[in-house]
């Protein structure tokens, strides 16, 4: 199927396990972009990569790994899981400069650090 | 630093008009847009801004003043399907985009 997903949809953890959220589109973008949207804070972005092998951190780095060895795959890790990144997850893509200012969102992943 | 202030909150009723204003204070910038979710959704794209004016699609239309690092989106003719959070966000100079804390619309009948 085109377009972006996420796997898992929802996840349950405990406090210190390590998680990865796995994101994938179809469309060859670019751009991939990892957020987090907690209550209030609207979303925040937390890594995202320009092109494959090529990754930046955003406003809230800490705790998270990504890695991008493929265009269409960008999977975010939480190294060991804490409370605080109990959150919804948003991965998205958006095509490289001057060819679409669309950026495209996944379902979202919902992960409970317990 | 970098920071997006709009309303948390605006209510309005199903057939009127409304305003969700958004200021922006950025480290370099390509254009604005927005972006709509629903409750337990995704964000989508609604528009994009890169030089002064208005931009309309349909019922929705989106303004904005470089100069005053100022803009709005317009929403016409509510319906109850609208109620939604509305987000702006700055493209900037890394070109990914910084989102707003978001703006929840309430449509009432």
């Amino acid at each position: 199927d085109a377009g972006i997903t996420q796997s898992p949809r929802y996840k349950i953890t405990e406090t210190g396990r390590q998680v990865t959220l796995m994101c994938h589109q179809t469309w060859s973008h670019s751009y991939m972009f990892w957020y987090r949207q907690d209550l209030g804070h609207g979303l925040r972005l937390i890594y995202y990569s320009a092109a494959a092998d090529i990754t930046d951190k955003g406003e809230v780095p800490d705790g998270y790994v990504v890695s991008r060895s493929k265009t269409e795959n960008f999977p975010l890790t939480l190294e060991s899981a804490t409370r605080s990144q109990t959150s919804v997850y948003f991965c998205a893509s958006r095509p490289d400069r001057g060819q679409g200012e669309t950026q495209y969102f996944g379902p979202g992943t919902r992960l409970l650090v317990l | 630093g970098q920071s997006l202030e709009q309303p948390s909150e605006v209510t309005a009723v199903e057939g009127a008009i409304v305003q969700i204003n958004c200021t922006y204070q950025t480290s370099g910038f390509y254009g604005l847009s927005w972006y709509q979710q629903h409750d337990g959704g995704a964000p989508t794209f609604l528009s994009y801004n890169a030089l002064d004016g208005l931009e309309e699609t349909g019922r929705f239309s989106s303004f904005l003043s470089r100069s005053d690092s100022y803009g709005y989106l317009l929403l016409q003719e509510l319906q109850m399907k609208d109620s939604a959070s509305y987000f702006c966000a700055v493209l900037d100079s890394s070109y990914k985009l910084i989102f707003g804390s978001g703006t929840r619309l309430l449509v009432r009948p």
